[in-house]
């Protein structure tokens, strides 16, 4: 069965590094999708990719977030300089053109930021 | 806005009892609405969904009708068992021109759910 996979599983860095998190979507998919999870609060939506441009994004995306397709499997969610609060889960999620609201997630990466 | 708020954990059953997990919704309009599982070390697998009012999504035993006149989608399961441990999040998205372009979801807090035999 076809599955969204992540990179790494868990990612620690310095304060004001950057970091790029790393998904594959499923292959036939064409929406893509970031969120993430600060430890005990809710999953929040992050931004929203489709045909090569971002479609919606919340207040959380700031200029500090990017998104990329550098290629046709890979879409990359890069974080320029993190901070404390950057510390959550980051989960990628993709769906297909007949279904757009039937997400498929990724297992997710742990950043840690410190 | 949107928003969805779900019954706080933990829940913790015996098996084969009757699982209810509650949550309401605000949104304009008619959302979609999602019940996604989470068991540890995976990501949110969607368990079930239903796009318009009176419909039920079920699935593995699991249920959940959504109710427009209580704004409420809850979570049912007759016979748990210990392979249901998990968190479980309800999600809704905007229906199209809800503010919303590409079925943003909104989540829930979670609730995990521990099943003992």
């Amino acid at each position: 069965e076809p599955e969204v996979t992540q990179t790494p599983s868990h990612q620690v860095t310095q304060m004001g590094q950057e970091v790029i998190l790393r998904c594959v979507p499923i292959s036939n998919h064409l929406y893509f999708y970031w969120y993430r999870q600060i430890l005990g609060q809710k999953v929040e939506f992050l931004v929203s990719f489709y045909n090569n441009e971002i479609s919606e994004k919340s207040e959380i995306f700031d200029d500090q977030f990017s998104v990329e397709r550098p290629d046709g499997s890979n879409f990359t969610l890069k974080i320029r300089s993190t901070k404390l609060e950057d510390s959550a889960m980051y989960f990628c999620a993709s769906s297909s053109l007949g279904s757009y609201n039937e997400q498929f997630f990724g297992p997710g990466t742990r950043l840690t930021v410190l | 806005g949107n928003s969805v708020t779900q019954m706080e954990g933990p829940v913790t059953l015996s098996e084969e009892a009757f699982l209810t997990i509650n949550c309401t919704y605000t949104a304009t309009g008619y959302p979609s609405l999602f019940w996604y599982v989470q068991y540890p070390g995976e990501g949110l697998q969607l368990l079930l969904k239903a796009t318009k009012a009176d419909d039920k999504g079920s699935n593995k035993g699991f249920e959940a009708t959504y109710r427009k006149e209580t704004t409420s989608f809850h979570l049912e399961k007759g016979s748990v068992q210990v392979s249901d441990s998990a968190v479980y999040f309800c999600a809704l998205t905007p229906p199209r021109g809800g503010g919303s372009t590409l079925g943003r979801l909104y989540f829930g807090r979670g609730t995990q759910l521990t099943v003992w035999p």
